[in-house]
């Protein structure tokens, strides 16, 4: 059973324009959420990240948007750049037994920034 | 910021031998260390959680006895494909955190390849 859920599996748009890139999940107990930006053969890297308690987190081009009641959690990139072109994978904190994190992965939504 | 070095970044070897893929954090101390897979479009597989001066704590349906780890410093985590098959061929990533309210930063990723 999936927990978290990117259910675009690609995106494409224009340079200038918005980018949503959309997740969702099924766990309540997660308590924050992370999204992460891949580049071709590189590991992933941090974007921006929100805790449950809050609903809005802002830096710079990137706001990630948080809806606890539809568990659901959003990525807005304003402008999109070309070089925002990747994937982009939404993730969920979890603690394991021993107290640490463990991070749940959705399958990534790949970006297309065109010219 | 904080770096996770991977290395090395591709390995190829021959089946039967094994590898090993070194995770350091360069600039904070990592009590915990995650080791992923990626396969071919899906998202990241948590294998292991690595703790510093403790056996690893396997994922479900993960060979301990194929895929070793060892975390003997709060710097260094090192992962061993023993015995490697072309099965085994894959994008392996690891990760690390400073503390339970700090991002996973990730390493590069190592693209391992069995002939």
């Amino acid at each position: 059973d999936q927990q978290v859920k990117q259910n675009s599996p690609s995106l494409s748009v224009q340079e200038g324009r918005i980018s949503i890139l959309n997740c969702d999940y099924t766990n309540s107990m997660f308590d924050y959420f992370l999204w992460y930006k891949k580049y071709p053969a590189e590991g992933p890297t941090f974007l921006i990240s929100i805790s449950s308690i809050k609903d809005k987190n802002e830096d710079g081009r990137f706001t990630v948007f948080l809806n606890k009641s539809a568990k659901h959690l959003s990525l807005h990139i304003v402008p999109s750049q070309p070089g925002d072109s990747a994937v982009y994978f939404c993730a969920a904190n979890s603690r394991t037994q021993g107290g640490s994190e463990k991070l749940v992965f959705g399958k990534g939504t790949k970006l297309t920034v065109n010219p | 910021g904080a770096v996770v070095s991977q290395h090395p970044s591709r390995v190829i070897c021959k089946s039967g031998t094994s590898v090993k893929i070194e995770c350091r954090s360069l600039d904070f101390q990592a009590t915990t260390m995650f080791w992923y897979r990626q396969f071919p479009k899906q998202s990241l597989m948590l294998m292991a959680t690595s703790n510093e001066g403790s056996k690893a704590t396997y994922e479900q349906g993960v060979e301990k006895d194929k895929f070793l780890i060892n975390h003997a410093s709060l710097t260094l985590s090192t992962l061993t494909v023993t015995s490697a098959h072309p099965e085994d061929s894959s994008f392996y990533i690891c990760s690390a955190s400073a503390d339970y309210n700090s991002p996973l930063h990730f390493g590069n990723g190592t693209r391992l390849t069995v002939t």
